[in-house]
């Protein structure tokens, strides 16, 4: 079993819509981050958190520690949101290494 | 700032060929690590260093050699290419701040083929 899990692997939806990718993980964890990576190939970070919510834009992402489990919200999505979003955390003992999931497909349709 | 940069951001080799992928960054970032991307699995961490004249082995170290004489650079060395080392590679880099890090930024990518 990975030590982070996200759902769903796929995900299209309409312009407009409010979407929910999931992020699970089995370890101890000093920082989550969520990543987006553009069909170019580019990736950039758009959150790092170790509780609590964070709000960019459209963009929100949240943390529940003591159920292991964060949430990348997506308000009135856009095509141009398509892209592979990542989730990776810091294990408490692992210093400065990441562990990344597989990554979730999103495809907003005009 | 450039930030991270990569170079090639293409590349063949052929099976046993050696070559050294390059990383820079302009950031002052003490952490700087290498991860490859194959289809169907996270980003694999293959080597990393926290700081000039310090380097560790990652999740997939077997192949590749790294070294950071100074603070910018963090190449990465293909002893012997093989199939199995064809995939896209990344370099990240990062800081401390009272001793946790922060977000990494990444470089574009060097796409790699071995036949």
């Amino acid at each position: 079993k990975n030590e982070v899990e996200q759902s769903p692997q796929n995900l299209t939806a309409q312009e407009g819509e409010f979407i929910t990718i999931n992020c699970s993980y089995s370890v101890g964890i000093s920082a989550l981050h969520w990543l987006q990576q553009h069909p170019g190939g580019g990736i950039v970070s758009l959150f790092m958190l170790s509780s609590g919510k964070k709000k960019h834009g459209r963009l929100i992402a949240t943390i529940n520690i003591q159920e292991k489990h964060s949430s990348l919200h997506i308000t009135a999505s856009h095509p141009r949101d398509s892209a592979v979003y990542i989730c990776a955390v810091r294990e408490e003992t692992s210093g400065s290494r990441l562990t990344f999931g597989e990554g979730t497909q999103l495809t907003v349709n005009p | 700032n450039a930030g991270v940069t990569q170079t090639p951001k293409f590349q063949v080799l052929k099976t046993g060929q050696s070559m050294t992928l390059q990383c820079a960054q302009d950031m002052n970032h003490e952490y700087m690590s290498w991860y490859r991307q194959d289809p169907g699995m996270g980003l694999r961490l293959i080597h990393y260093s926290v700081g000039a004249g310090i380097t560790d082995q990652g999740e997939v170290p077997n192949g590749y050699n790294v070294s950071r004489s100074t603070t910018e650079d963090f190449p990465l060395r293909l002893l012997s290419a093989a199939p199995s080392q064809t995939s896209v590679y990344f370099c990240a880099s990062s800081y401390s701040t009272s001793g946790s890090y922060n977000e990494q930024f990444f470089g574009p990518g060097t796409r790699l083929t071995v036949l």
